[in-house]
């Protein structure tokens, strides 16, 4: 069955020091690895898609990476409008455009 | 101008009655999705349309009815609510299977 684990849950953060999120997923046959944030009341908004080991996306203060089993989202030097609930989800190739999604990490960067 | 809609944003309503979440998107996109978010976060998939067509139907009960009038619309009707129900319900499309999914602001459903 297809798995999508994100540590930690919970992340509270100084402004400007830097951090990571993983997502460590196990399925067979990935397409792509979507990362999204979402903010209190609103829907997730979309940051970045991963489709193959090694490559990296980067926005802003965000840099997402994968490997062939896990992905990371680095928060550089953080500053308070970054606080909010990051998701990762994985698509497969033989499931269409059904998206599996972890539980999020909830980051909370203070000033 | 918002790119996916949902009305309403707030639904508060007893057990066993039957409610409808409107979706709508401006984004030109042929696919759109209903997910399920419960009191821990995780979001779950439930149908998937492209073009008014049914994809995917993830062993949701048949209390839950999808109707896609035309691409811009996904509707979904829920019959004889249950407690379980309570939680918030996201819609989104995506100009594909396989691009990006841009989500609408959800509906949260309370049921007393």
């Amino acid at each position: 069955e297809d798995q999508v684990t994100q540590s930690p849950e919970a992340l509270r953060l100084q402004e400007g020091e830097s951090s990571s999120l993983n997502c460590s997923y196990t399925v067979s046959g990935l397409r792509g690895l979507f990362w999204y944030r979402q903010d209190p009341g609103k829907g997730p908004e979309f940051l970045f898609t991963l489709y193959s080991a090694g490559e990296e996306k980067e926005k802003e203060r965000l840099k997402a990476t994968l490997t062939k089993k896990e992905s990371f989202l680095h928060i550089t030097a953080p500053k308070p409008e970054d606080s909010a609930t990051y998701l990762c989800a994985v698509q497969k190739k033989a499931a269409g455009n059904k998206l599996t999604f972890g539980g999020g990490t909830r980051v909370l960067v203070k000033p | 101008d918002t790119a996916v809609s949902q009305t309403p944003k707030y639904l508060v309503t007893q057990m066993g009655n039957d409610k409808s979440i409107k979706c709508e998107q401006n984004l030109g996109h042929d696919t759109m999705y209903w997910y399920k978010q419960d009191s821990k976060k995780f979001l779950k998939i439930m149908f998937s349309y492209n073009n008014k067509e049914l994809i995917i139907n993830e062993t949701v009960p048949n209390r839950f009815s999808p109707k896609s009038p035309d691409k811009a619309h996904l509707n979904l009707h829920i019959n004889s609510l249950e407690l379980g129900d309570s939680a918030v319900y996201f819609c989104a499309s995506s100009q594909d299977g396989y691009q990006p999914q841009h989500f609408g602001d959800g509906t949260r459903l309370s049921i007393l």
